[in-house]
C-alpha cells in the first residue's frame, strides 16, 4: 500500500494568482498522477510526474498552466497557474503500486478561486 | 468511444437498508474493473478489483459483481450505515500495465438514520 500527504486540503484563492499543491508518499514510486475532478464530473487525469525528466501532459492541459515538479521518488508539487473561476476544483495527485497497479490518492484539494 | 456509465446519479436510503448501484462499460479492450469508495472531502479509497474472469468479489458488506458479456457491473452494499455515505466510482482499466483508466462520474449515496 501507498499513503500520500496531501497539501493543502483546501484554499480560496484570487483571480489571477497561483497555488502550489504538494504530494509526499511514505515509498518511492516511478510515476505519481495528478487529477483534476470537477463537481458532478469522473476524475481527469492532468499530467503524469516522472522523477528526472519533464511531466507527460494529457490533451488539454498545458505545462505553463499546471507546471509540475519531481525533484525525488516520494515528492511532487503541481501548480495551478494564472487562475480563473473555471479553475476551481478539487486536485487529487495518486500513485499506483502493487498487485494489479492498485491505485492510491492523495485527500485533495479543494480549490475555490474567486 | 470508451465510456464509463453510472447509475443512478445520487441515492438516499434509510440506515439498515441494502442498495445496489450500477455500471455500464463500453469499453475495449478490458483488463479489470474497480470500485472506489470517495468520502466528502477525501481522496477515492479502492473497495474492489475484478477481472474479467471473477463474477463476485465482497469486502465486508460491500460486494460486488461483474458480467463481462452484457458489460455491466454492481456494487451492492448490506445493512448500510452511516458511514457508508459517500461517493462511488467505477474505474474501468484497458489494459494489463493499469496506466489506462476510465473514470465513471460516480454515485453519491446519503445514508440517513
Amino acid at each position: 500500500s501507498a499513503v500520500i500527504s496531501q497539501k493543502p486540503s483546501r484554499d480560496i484563492c484570487q483571480r489571477g494568482t497561483s497555488l502550489t499543491i504538494q504530494c509526499q508518499v511514505d515509498s518511492q514510486v516511478t510515476m505519481m498522477f495528478w487529477y483534476r475532478q470537477q463537481p458532478g464530473q469522473s476524475l481527469t487525469l492532468i499530467a503524469t510526474a516522472n522523477q528526472g525528466s519533464e511531466a507527460t501532459y494529457e490533451s488539454g492541459f498545458v505545462i505553463d498552466k499546471f507546471p509540475i515538479s519531481r525533484p525525488n521518488l516520494t515528492f511532487s508539487t503541481l501548480t495551478v497557474s494564472n487562475m480563473s473561476p473555471e479553475d476551481s476544483s478539487i486536485y487529487l495527485c495518486s500513485v499506483r503500486t502493487g498487485e494489479y497497479e492498485k491505485l492510491f490518492f492523495g485527500s485533495g484539494t479543494q480549490l475555490s478561486v474567486l | 468511444k470508451n465510456q464509463v456509465e453510472q447509475s443512478p446519479q445520487s441515492l438516499i436510503i434509510l440506515e439498515g437498508k441494502n442498495c445496489t448501484l450500477q455500471c455500464n462499460y463500453t469499453v475495449s479492450p478490458f483488463s479489470n474493473l474497480r470500485w472506489y469508495k470517495q468520502d466528502t472531502g477525501r481522496g477515492p479509497v479502492s473497495l474492489t478489483i475484478m477481472t474479467f474472469s471473477e463474477n463476485t468479489k465482497s469486502n465486508g458488506r460491500y460486494t460486488a459483481t461483474l458480467d463481462a458479456d452484457t458489460k455491466q457491473s454492481s456494487l451492492h452494499i448490506t445493512a448500510s450505515q452511516l458511514s457508508d455515505s459517500a461517493s462511488y466510482i467505477c474505474v474501468v482499466i484497458l489494459n494489463q500495465a493499469g496506466t489506462a483508466l476510465i473514470f465513471g462520474k460516480g454515485t453519491t449515496l446519503s445514508v440517513s438514520s
